[in-house]
């Protein structure tokens, strides 16, 4: 099975800070990575496909790059609403997609 | 609107079953697959399983293997998770997901889960 790992696993950081996550895979998974923020009582949102496309809606401010293990997401500019925690999930072995363990991003 | 409402949730004891529904609406359901994700209190994301449009692909998480079973009524536009033989570490908040995709511009096709419902709670405790 492939494996996620995120770091960090808890940042804090201010409003305007740029923030960057991390997510490694076990094995290679070409581009099958995907980004999700989920807040608190919330059901997570798709942020990021195919490691670097923008879902439809998302703010600019959000990106993601990467390829085969390595892969980050960052957040250009923080913004209050982007307080939240952070998922990569690997869709490279069908149909068994696995979530990273998360990055709780937090207020400074 | 696209929409994903889960249903089946509850206090059940260990060793007990339970069956979970996810009703959708809002999008051709038999075109999708479909995915059931879940969520320990205070612990991260934890995908359980999956279907693809026809049934013919499913897939389980190594916890949940052998225990779980997922299924689908497309004329009812409906997902289901049976559970059996139920353990403490299986409560948590269950979502269903709806998988979709796209081609790049070389022709790969990537998946993601772009719709979420808000979740059903299951508590096994005796």
């Amino acid at each position: 099975d492939i494996q996620l790992t995120q770091s960090p696993s808890f940042l804090s950081a201010s409003v305007g800070d740029r923030v960057t996550i991390t997510c490694r895979a076990s094995q290679g998974i070409s581009s099958y990575l995907a980004w999700y923020q989920q807040k608190p009582g919330k059901a997570p949102k798709l942020l990021i496909y195919a490691a670097s496309t923008l879902q439809s809606g998302v703010p600019s401010r959000f990106s993601g790059s990467g390829s085969g293990t390595e892969f980050t997401l960052t957040i250009s500019s923080l913004q209050p609403e982007d307080f939240a925690t952070y998922y990569c999930q690997q869709l490279n072995s069908y149909p068994r997609f696995t979530f990273g363990p998360g990055t709780k991003v937090d207020i400074k | 609107e696209v929409q994903l409402v889960e249903s089946g949730g509850g206090l059940v004891q260990p060793g007990r079953s339970l069956r979970l529904s996810c009703a959708a609406s809002g999008f051709t359901f038999d075109d999708y697959a479909m995915h059931w994700v879940r969520q320990a209190p205070g612990k991260g994301l934890e995908w359980v399983s999956g279907i693809s449009w026809n049934s013919g692909s499913i897939g389980y998480a190594d916890s949940v293997k052998g225990r779980f079973t997922i299924s689908r009524d497309n004329a009812k536009n409906s997902l289901y998770l049976q559970m059996n033989s139920l353990r403490a570490e299986d409560t948590a908040l269950y979502y269903c997901a709806k998988e979709s995709g796209d081609y790049s511009p070389d022709y790969y096709y990537y998946y993601y889960m772009d719709v979420w419902g808000k979740g059903t709670t299951v508590t096994v405790s005796s």
